[in-house]
């Protein structure tokens, strides 16, 4: 069975600093991995995934994930934050064979002080 | 293209009541997943239908169920409903490449 460990239940910064949000998953079989974020009194949006290939993906908005397979992590980092990122963070992970079906992280809330 | 939509977007019920939530799906999209939020157990699996038929089912119990119409519509029912069942309901739905699901806004149900 696949799981996903977010470490960080919540992770305050300051406006413009660097942040990591981490995570770690176990599965015994391939998996692609997802960062989803979610906003308040909303659903969850993608905000980057890996599927294969590359192992550093990027988002639109700065943030960028490594997937790391000898350490089983696929961490989220933002060289400078906005206080419009503010949100709750969701790593997730599902398997090849089973497409549809996302495990997810318990989330990290981010939340940005100016 | 239109995103995922749910209705209604907010519900009250009391205990022992029983409730249907609908989505609709990306046009395109055969597959709708459901998912129940709540801050103790955060984001849980329940069900995915693809072309009408339930492909993968969570770990919930018989009172939570599903379907799927024809135009890949789907609906969630819950049936004698506990307080333990007020939560965050999300809609997803996938389809094509790519493997990433596309959620709806949610079903914020208050059981009282």
């Amino acid at each position: 069975a696949q799981s996903v460990t977010q470490l960080d239940s919540q992770v305050p910064v300051f406006e413009e600093a660097p942040v990591e949000l981490r995570c770690n998953y176990s599965s015994s079989v391939s998996v692609y991995l997802f960062w989803y974020v979610q906003y308040p009194n909303q659903g969850l949006q993608l905000l980057l995934k890996y599927l294969s290939g590359s192992t550093l993906v990027k988002s639109i908005n700065g943030f960028e994930a490594e997937f790391n397979k000898s350490q089983t992590s696929f961490h989220l980092r933002k060289p400078s934050v906005h206080i419009s990122d503010t949100a709750e963070y969701f790593c997730a992970v599902t398997v090849y064979s089973s497409a549809s079906k996302i495990i997810f992280g318990s989330g990290t809330r981010l939340s940005i002080r100016p | 293209k239109a995103g995922v939509t749910q209705t209604p977007r907010y519900l009250i019920k009391t205990r022992g009541q029983q409730v249907t939530l609908s989505c609709s799906p990306i046009s395109g999209h055969r597959s709708v997943s459901w998912y129940q939020q709540t801050p103790g157990q955060g984001l849980q699996f329940l069900f995915e239908y693809f072309s009408e038929t339930q492909r993968n089912k969570g770990n919930f119990p018989g009172r939570f169920s599903g379907r799927q119409f024809s135009n890949s519509r789907s609906e969630m029912n819950v049936s004698t409903l506990e307080l333990g069942d007020s939560a965050l309901y999300l809609c997803a739905s996938s389809g094509g490449t790519g493997h990433e699901q596309f959620f709806g806004p949610g079903t914020r149900l208050t059981v009282l």
